[in-house]
């Protein structure tokens, strides 16, 4: 079966560092998506990896492993705007997209 | 500003009643998808459309229908709502090419007593 893991929850202080990780097991690889969903709305495009290694976008990065299939995102300077779900999801040799159940980010002050 | 829309926020009906659920995009996508979104379970794919009058089902498609008559818009129906049907349903966008990311609808809430 297809599976991805992602933490429940998570809790980080404002102005410190967070690294949430997705961990797949998919028929085939054609890359992974990470998206944003503040609570009751809809979710947001973040990243795209197809190849290995990191990607940064501004106080966002997101990293890839496909040997390993494992994949996390990164976020700097966290902010309390970033108190949010998390999707990580799969593009697998369909071309279809399997998501992971999401990780809550809680920023404390 | 690229733009998904959804008929209604928040939507309660009675069981056994024919729901309507309306999505449309301003962006000329060929694709678009309905999800639906339960506390602690991923998205779920219902149904997607890759063209007009095309329809493909998704994992969940029992208890759902679909219709795509015009590019722009994708209706999702619940031909007799059942509470198990109480959910958050999304509605995406896509560009043809599978690597581009998925615009999101608000979502409609729908509660069924």
């Amino acid at each position: 079966g297809q599976n991805i893991d992602q933490p429940t929850e998570m809790t980080a202080t404002e102005g410190a560092i967070v690294q949430i990780n997705c961990t797949y097991q998919t028929s085939g690889f054609n890359g992974l998506f990470w998206y944003q969903q503040h609570a009751g709305e809809a979710p947001t495009f973040l990243s795209y990896n197809v190849l290995d290694g990191l990607e940064e976008k501004g106080r966002f990065s997101s990293f890839l492993s496909r040997s390993k299939g494992y994949s996390y995102l990164l976020l700097k300077e966290l902010q309390m705007k970033d108190s949010a779900s998390y999707l990580c999801a799969v593009l697998d040799s369909n071309y279809q997209l399997i998501w992971g159940a999401g990780t809550k980010l809680i920023i404390k002050p | 500003d690229v733009k998904v829309t959804q008929s209604s926020r928040y939507l309660v009906k009675r069981t056994g009643e024919k729901v309507f659920l309306e999505c449309v995009q301003d962006m000329d996508h060929e694709n678009m998808f309905w999800y639906r979104q339960d506390p602690g379970l991923g998205l779920r794919l219902i149904y997607f459309s890759y063209d007009v009058k095309m329809k493909e089902k998704g994992d969940i498609p029992e208890g759902y229908s679909v219709s795509r008559e015009k590019k722009e818009r994708f209706s999702l129906i619940l031909e007799s709502a059942s509470t198990n049907q109480t959910s958050m349903y999304l509605c995406a966008s896509r560009p043809r090419d599978e690597y581009n990311e998925q615009f999101f609808g608000p979502g409609t809430r729908l509660t069924v007593l």
